[in-house]
């Protein structure tokens, strides 16, 4: 069990730009979580991926979001047309899907911190 | 909607102290799970604990216990002997029990401070 990755770990882009952060969940785990976290705050649900199907998204995410895990395995999360109010830490997690489901705590990776300048 | 607040946005104490830190939930639902994350400076959330909102019997796991109270719609967690190693910040957060989705709900957190 390796853990939860991301990467980058930080991210520094200009307002306007396009930025793509990566995930790989731990490899038996079949849900992949997106989470926003601002300074100060808990973490904000973003989606979630049941294998390779996104089934879930938060009004939090707007046109300008795009989330895949095209084979069920890693994801992808990519922001277009950055806006400044996009900084903010994307944490990612996983859990599996076999016993207790949605009571099965998530393992958080360590994040990608965003600043947009 | 389901909403979890942690009154407390900083505590300091000074090692060895016992320290209690507060989560009031609301939700509607009669199946809930409850949940106390760690975030240390890394910024990886450590899992703690879970509760089902069936299950009322406190819990305590080496100097950490937890007081899940349903009248109150509490779930408060206890530090005893407090190191400077606990120094964190602190969630509480709360998933629904329908559709599967671990959506969590976080509370705002409370950032603990453990002085030598």
């Amino acid at each position: 069990d390796t853990g939860v990755s991301q990467d980058p770990r930080h991210k520094i882009t200009k307002r306007g730009q396009n930025v793509t952060f990566r995930c790989d969940p731990i490899s038996e785990h079949n849900r992949l979580y997106w989470y926003r976290q601002t300074l100060g705050q808990g973490p904000e649900f973003l989606t979630y991926f049941q294998n390779e199907a996104q089934l879930e998204k938060s009004r939090l995410l707007s046109d300008r979001f795009s989330a895949e895990r095209p084979k069920g395995s890693f994801s992808t999360l990519e922001i277009q047309r950055t806006e400044q109010g996009d900084s903010a830490m994307y944490l990612c997690a996983s859990s599996p899907l076999k016993g207790q489901g949605f009571g099965s705590p998530l393992h958080f990776g360590n994040g990608t911190r965003l600043t947009v300048t | 909607a389901q909403k979890v607040t942690q009154a407390q946005t900083e505590i300091s104490v000074v090692e060895k102290e016992d320290v209690t830190l507060d989560c009031v939930y609301e939700t509607r639902d009669t199946t809930y799970y409850l949940f106390w994350y760690k975030q240390p400076p890394s910024g990886e959330l450590v899992f703690l604990i879970r509760r089902n909102s069936f299950d009322e019997q406190n819990e305590i796991s080496g100097r950490y216990s937890w007081n899940f109270q349903k009248s109150t719609s509490s779930f408060n967690f206890t530090i005893t002997a407090s190191q400077v190693v606990d120094s964190a910040v602190y969630f509480c957060a709360l998933s629904g029990a329908i559709q599967g989705a671990q959506k969590l709900v976080f509370g705002q957190g409370t950032r603990l401070t453990i002085n030598p």
